[in-house]
């Protein structure tokens, strides 16, 4: 089954690098993703990444794939107070012609910027 | 392009109301998702639908929770009668070629927030 797991809590000053993680169950993901959302808002689609890839470089945002451990991770270069949100990792099982996808997602991580 | 449409932003009754959400997916997206975001998790995938088809309704609690996409377009996603645990924000997304869309990445509306007294 699946199941995808973040910690709950990152806090970092501005200017820092941030850095979340997730571990994921289901060796049979397509794709993974990092979605943001702020407070009253729906989920920003950030970035993403193709399973068969190791890492994508995005402005400031890096993902890395350690597909072996079934680790992934967010680095936010530069982290600004604007960053402030919960950052969720999901990922997606594609079923025939886009119908039956199957995304799960993590809980979520808060990441506090302080100035 | 406009975005996922949903209605109403926010949304209080009590326990054993019924109460009825509505969805309108970006224009040409043929694949239509609910989810249930209970405060402080991730987001949970009740239903989807492939136009006017369910596709996937294994996580929706069937006795209490409807949901329906008549004209393969806009959706309503119902419950009734509520419960106290039926609090969350419900989202819902759509996904498909569109105009910026690769088929595979969902667009997400902002949400009914849902407080059960």
């Amino acid at each position: 089954g699946e199941d995808v797991e973040q910690s709950l809590f990152l806090s970092v000053r501005e200017g820092d690098s941030s850095v979340i993680n997730c571990t994921y169950t289901d060796s049979s993901s397509t794709y993974l993703y990092w979605y943001k959302q702020e407070p009253g808002a729906g989920l920003q689609l950030l970035t993403y990444i193709f399973s068969n890839m190791d890492m994508k470089q995005d402005q400031r945002l890096t993902v890395l794939l350690n597909k072996k451990d079934k680790h992934l991770s967010l680095r936010i270069a530069d982290t600004q107070t604007g960053d402030s949100a919960i950052y969720f990792c999901a990922e997606l099982i594609r079923g025939n012609n886009n119908a039956g996808n199957m995304l799960t997602f993590g809980g979520g991580t808060r990441l506090m910027v302080k100035p | 392009e406009a975005g996922v449409a949903q209605s109403p932003r926010y949304k209080i009754i009590e326990k054993r109301q019924s109460v009825a959400f509505w969805c309108n997916p970006i224009s040409g997206h043929a694949t239509l998702y609910w989810y249930q975001q209970i405060l402080g998790q991730g987001p949970k995938l009740l239903i989807q639908f492939q136009n006017n088809g369910v596709v996937d309704d294994s996580q929706l609690p069937k006795d209490r929770f409807s949901a329906e996409r008549l004209k393969g377009v806009d959706s309503t996603l119902k419950i009734q009668p509520a419960k106290l645990e039926d609090s969350a924000v419900y989202l819902c997304a759509s996904s498909g070629p569109g105009t910026s869309g690769l088929g595979w990445e969902q667009f997400f509306g902002p949400g009914t927030r849902l407080t059960v007294l």
